[in-house]
Formats: structure tokens, sequence, C-alpha cells
């Protein structure tokens, strides 16, 4: 693995389905974050963490869960999926939670029906 | 609220230089990125900018004027490769990223 890297690719989900976009990284960065990006909104930041063992609430958090068991790995969990959880999904992460560059990942592109 | 305001689109010449400007409004500040943003790609780390003034980086440069809160990207000598979306964020003061919508750049032969 170099980097930061999403799965799936993309996916098509039926409403009311529970799904979960694994994300990991490499670089042992303290800092993950995961976005949705929709058209015209831009990126919106959903969880963060600043640190393993630590997650924190951003600006769309509603319908979503993460968990941070380890540095490498910040999985986002949608319990049950709704149409207007729809869109393009980006994990990122940094070194800490300064003014440091985020490095981003693939995105996962997810349509729920 | 936070707000971050970049146009839309705009377009440009190859070989041209063309000035993507963009304005925030945020809860604190600690510094202004811009990313670059290829159509179905990951958003790419252009810049950042804490201080005042002009941070050159090759062909790309990007000044910040926290006053005014006003950034803006320059990008000279333009390529065909150029063309995509130009990302700008904040850095809130809990260290956030607030982004704009996007700003996409055409260049033209």
């Amino acid at each position: 693995i170099a980097g930061i890297t999403q799965a799936p690719t993309s996916q098509i989900l039926a409403a009311g389905r529970r799904m979960t976009l694994r994300c990991t990284q490499d670089m042992r960065h303290n800092a993950m974050y995961w976005y949705r990006q929709d058209l015209g909104l831009g990126l919106r930041l959903i969880h963060y963490s600043n640190t393993a063992g630590t997650t924190g609430k951003g600006e769309v958090p509603d319908g979503y869960s993460v968990s941070r068991a380890n540095t490498d790995d910040f999985p986002l969990t949608l319990a049950s999926a709704v149409p207007s959880q729809t869109s393009v999904y980006f994990c990122a992460s940094s070194k800490g939670d300064g003014g440091n560059e985020q490095f981003f990942g693939p995105g996962t592109r997810l349509t729920v029906l | 609220g936070q707000n971050i305001d970049q146009p839309t689109e705009m377009t440009a010449t190859e070989g041209a230089i063309v000035q993507i400007n963009c304005t925030y409004q945020t809860s604190g500040f600690n510094g202004l990125f811009w990313y670059q943003q290829h159509a179905g790609e990951a958003p790419t780390f252009l810049s950042y900018n804490v201080l005042d003034g002009l941070e050159e980086k090759g062909r790309f440069s990007s000044f910040l004027g926290r006053s005014k809160g006003y950034s803006y990207l320059l990008l000279k000598e333009l390529q065909m490769k150029d063309s995509a979306s130009y990302l700008c964020a904040a850095l809130d003061s809990s260290y956030k990223l607030i982004f704009g919508s996007g700003t996409r750049l055409l260049v033209r032969p």
C-alpha cells in the first residue's frame, strides 16, 4: 500500500441496507477524515479523528458513524442507507490536525436506490 | 456562519495566465489551502498560506490577504492538463477545513 486507499471503488445499495466504506493509510498519520462531495456543494466533513481512539462530528454527521481502533484504519458506516446519501465519499489523512496538508484517497462512488 | 466563495467556472487559453479568486468567512482562521481536482479523481494539494503575501511554487502562486478574507490562485503558462477544478479551503478555529464549491477551469488550445 502506498498512501491512502479506499474500498469499494463504487457501490450500488438498496435503501435501508447497512454499508461500511473502508479507508486505510500507511503514512502513520495521526488525523483522518471522511468527506462527501456533491455537485455544487463542495466537500463537506462528515466525521474526523485526531488520533487513534478518538472521533468527532463534522458538518454533516447524521446517518453516519465511524471508529478508529488503530492508526491505519478509519471505516465509515451507514447504518441504514437513504437515497440522500448518494454521493462520492473521500477519506483523507494528515500528520496532525493543524496546518498540515490532507492527503485524499481515490474516493468511493455510492448510489443508494 | 462559515462561507467560502469562488467562481463556478472559468475559461482561459493555453499559454495564458489565470487568477482564481476566493473569499472566506470562517469562525477563526488558521490558514488557506488550494487543492486541484481532475474529473473523477481525488483532490491533490497545491498550496497553503497562513501569512499575508504571495507564495510562488513553479507555475502556480497563491496569495493571502487575511484582513480582507481574500485569497487567489495564479496559474501561469497554462497547459491543457491544468483543466480541472480548483478548491479553496479555509482552516477554521478548530482546525477543520471548510471547502468552497470549487472553480472549474477549462483551458482551450
